[in-house]
């Protein structure tokens, strides 16, 4: 089965303070994306990435980076948080194609 | 852009009731995939739709693809509680390289015994 697993399940953090969040997939998949997930608002992309060291933004890029170092991992990291970046955070990984895997979640307070 | 459009957005049924959930675009999506979420959970695939007119079953549940491949719809025959979740919507975009899927808002379905 694929496993795709994120580091945290609940982060509250401060305003301005720095935050990673970490994914981390199991079956060699090319693709990874990042997601933040609010009621009535559905899944909106915030940056994928289709390879090593290659990333490309999503649809709210704004105030969020991302990293992949190794093909494993992805991480999204907010330089300065903001209480407006409270919310769930969804990792998904998937090969060539279209059915991606999603991680439990994590889900950030931003006090 | 593409948009997917989901309603209802909320729905609470009794158990044994039938329900559909629509997931319309102005958009052609060359596949449409259906998600369910559970809470504390991140989204699981219930379903892939590649042709127009595609009718897919999954014991209980029913998917088609709209034969212009812009609309999509997932029934419920007799609703049990272990349907309560957040149904999504996902289209992949004729034009849109890779992976990348374009998500509804959800529908929110509750189950009651």
């Amino acid at each position: 089965d694929v496993k795709v697993t994120q580091s945290s399940r609940y982060l509250v953090k401060r305003t301005g303070e720095k935050v990673f969040l970490e994914c981390v997939q199991d079956m060699d998949h090319e693709n990874m994306f990042w997601y933040r997930q609010d009621p009535g608002l559905g899944l909106r992309l915030i940056y994928f990435s289709y390879d090593v060291k290659m990333k490309e933004k999503g649809d709210i890029p704004e105030g969020y980076s991302v990293s992949r170092e190794k093909k494993e991992r992805f991480s999204l990291i907010l330089e300065s948080a903001s209480t407006n970046q409270t919310s769930m955070y969804l990792c998904a990984s998937s090969p060539y194609g279209d059915t991606q895997y999603f991680g439990p979640g994590t889900r950030l307070t931003v006090l | 852009t593409q948009l997917l459009e989901q309603s209802p957005q909320f729905l609470s049924i009794q158990e044994g009731e039938n329900l559909t959930v629509y997931c319309n675009s102005s958009s052609v999506f060359s596949s449409l995939q259906w998600y369910r979420q559970e809470p504390g959970e991140g989204p699981v695939l219930l379903v892939t739709v590649v042709t127009g007119g595609e009718v897919k079953k999954l014991k209980r549940l029913t998917f088609q693809f709209g034969d212009a491949r812009k609309d999509s719809s997932l029934h419920i025959t007799a609703a049990q509680p272990g349907d309560t979740g957040l149904y999504l919507c996902a289209g992949a975009g004729e034009e849109t390289s890779g992976s990348r899927l374009t998500f509804g808002e959800g529908t929110q379905l509750t189950v009651n015994p």
